[in-house]
């Protein structure tokens, strides 16, 4: 079975400091990961994702991650967050085999000015 | 380009009605799925469509039922809607079931039951 665990519900930084959202997965099989982002009222947009190539994996508007798989972790990280990073985050997982997703509880992320 | 068009946007039905959400989509994808998206719990997935006359369950496929009789229409039906049933949802496509092909998502539809 696959889950993923966001570990944190909340992340809270000033404009201009980095960011990390953090992310662990457990899948029996070589997984598939992405990152999702959700701005309010709004459906979700892929920022990236990880298919067994690089394991550092950079995305859209200055996001990367990088897929470690000894710690099976995910996180995404920006050198410098925006004000309009301030959205909802997603960390998902689909194993290979499988064609459905499994998705983490999210991240809410917010930025200060 | 259109996307992934879900309608309605809102929605408020009483206890026992029934209803279709639509989801249509114009990339020629052959894979959908509807989700759910509840307050703190990510996004579960109802039911999912490989293809054309192909539907297969979800986490949480009980109160909904899909049908896909065409590539590009995947709507989701509420029999008889009861309170649990409010929430967000989101329809999604991609091109292919394939490891790695990243799913396009609607706006979502916000449904309340009262």
């Amino acid at each position: 079975a696959q889950s993923v665990t966001q570990l944190d519900s909340h992340v809270s930084v000033s404009e201009g400091t980095p960011v990390l959202l953090r992310c662990n997965y457990s899948s029996s099989y070589s997984p598939s990961l992405f990152w999702y982002v959700q701005h309010p009222n709004k459906g979700l947009q892929l920022l990236l994702k990880y298919t067994s190539a690089a394991t550092l994996v950079k995305g859209i508007n200055g996001f990367e991650a990088e897929f470690k798989k000894s710690e099976t972790s995910f996180h995404l990280t920006k050198p410098s967050a925006h004000m309009s990073d301030a959205a909802e985050y997603f960390c998902v997982v689909r194993p290979s085999g499988y064609s459905t997703l499994t998705f983490g509880k999210g991240t809410m992320l917010l930025v200060s000015p | 380009n259109a996307g992934v068009t879900q309608t309605p946007k809102f929605q408020v039905l009483k206890t026992g009605q029934s209803m279709t959400l639509q989801c249509a989509q114009d990339m020629n994808h052959e894979y959908m799925s509807w989700y759910r998206q509840d307050p703190g719990m990510g996004l579960r997935l109802i039911h999912y469509s490989v293809g054309a006359g192909i539907t297969d369950q979800g986490e949480v496929p009980n109160g909904y039922n899909v049908s896909r009789s065409t590539t590009e229409d995947f709507p989701l039906r509420l029999l008889s809607a009861a309170p649990s049933q409010t929430s967000v949802y989101f329809c999604a496509s991609s091109r292919d079931s394939a490891l790695g092909q990243p799913q396009h998502f609607g706006d979502g539809t916000r449904l309340s039951i009262l």
